[in-house]
């Protein structure tokens, strides 16, 4: 069974320059987590999505970070403009979304912004 | 809202020997899920272990086992004969029971088995 995939693995932009990332969650997963991962600390939770429905993006810094998930199944996470604070790694994870599920993470997205 | 506090940035482990990773928790549910999870420096997240609220055994997976104390909202992570292949960070997760399914994560504890 294919895992989580996200592209790119690695990514440097300049501060104020836009970026995109990418996360195909594995097949018949109804929900998808994006996490935002600092150096030394723990994922904190961006965006959860139930099928192709935001359920929680209360952390989610609106300003600068979009997020959709495309019929269902992809999604894709936008900052515009970067700051040098979103040097992180963002995960993407995915469950089938019942109760207690457990969520497959991807690799990561590492984001350095200069 | 869910909090999950690990209060031990960094522990080591000689290999063979049994550690406990602890971890602490708040939540107004009553119904939820714990779990623990394990990210090497490869940096995928794998899931360790997982305990059901409403369950009073504590869960076991081959070396990894749980203490898990409900009234005092405690998780603790057990690894017996620790091996050079568990050094990773490890974290505890509080899975919300609610209808949002939200999985809230410590800060992780930074675990090194020593040769």
């Amino acid at each position: 069974e294919a895992g989580v995939a996200q592209s790119p693995r690695y990514k440097i932009i300049e501060k104020r320059q836009s970026v995109a990332f990418w996360c195909n969650p594995i097949s018949g997963h109804a929900t998808l987590y994006w996490y935002q991962q600092i150096l030394g600390q723990g994922p904190k939770l961006l965006i959860q999505f139930q099928n192709n429905g935001v359920v929680d993006d209360s952390q989610l810094p609106k300003d600068r970070f979009s997020a959709e998930r495309l019929k269902g199944v992809d999604s894709t996470l936008k900052i515009q403009p970067a700051k040098l604070e979103d040097s992180a790694v963002y995960l993407c994870a995915s469950s089938f979304g019942g109760y207690g599920t457990e969520a497959f993470f991807g690799q990561g997205t590492r984001l350095t912004v200069v | 809202a869910q909090t999950v506090t690990q209060s031990q940035p960094e522990m080591s482990v000689q290999e063979a020997e049994t550690v406990t990773l602890s971890c602490t928790y708040d939540t107004s549910e009553n119904n939820y899920y714990l779990f623990w999870y394990k990210q090497p420096p490869s940096r995928q997240m794998i899931l360790v272990i997982r305990q059901e609220a409403y369950k009073q055994q504590n869960a076991t997976e081959n070396r990894f086992s749980v203490n898990f104390q409900k009234a005092a909202k405690s998780f603790s992570l057990k690894i017996s004969d620790s091996q050079l292949g568990d050094t990773a960070m490890y974290f505890c997760a509080h899975y919300s029971g609610g209808s949002n399914y939200k999985l809230t994560f410590g800060k992780g504890t930074l675990l090194t088995v020593n040769p």
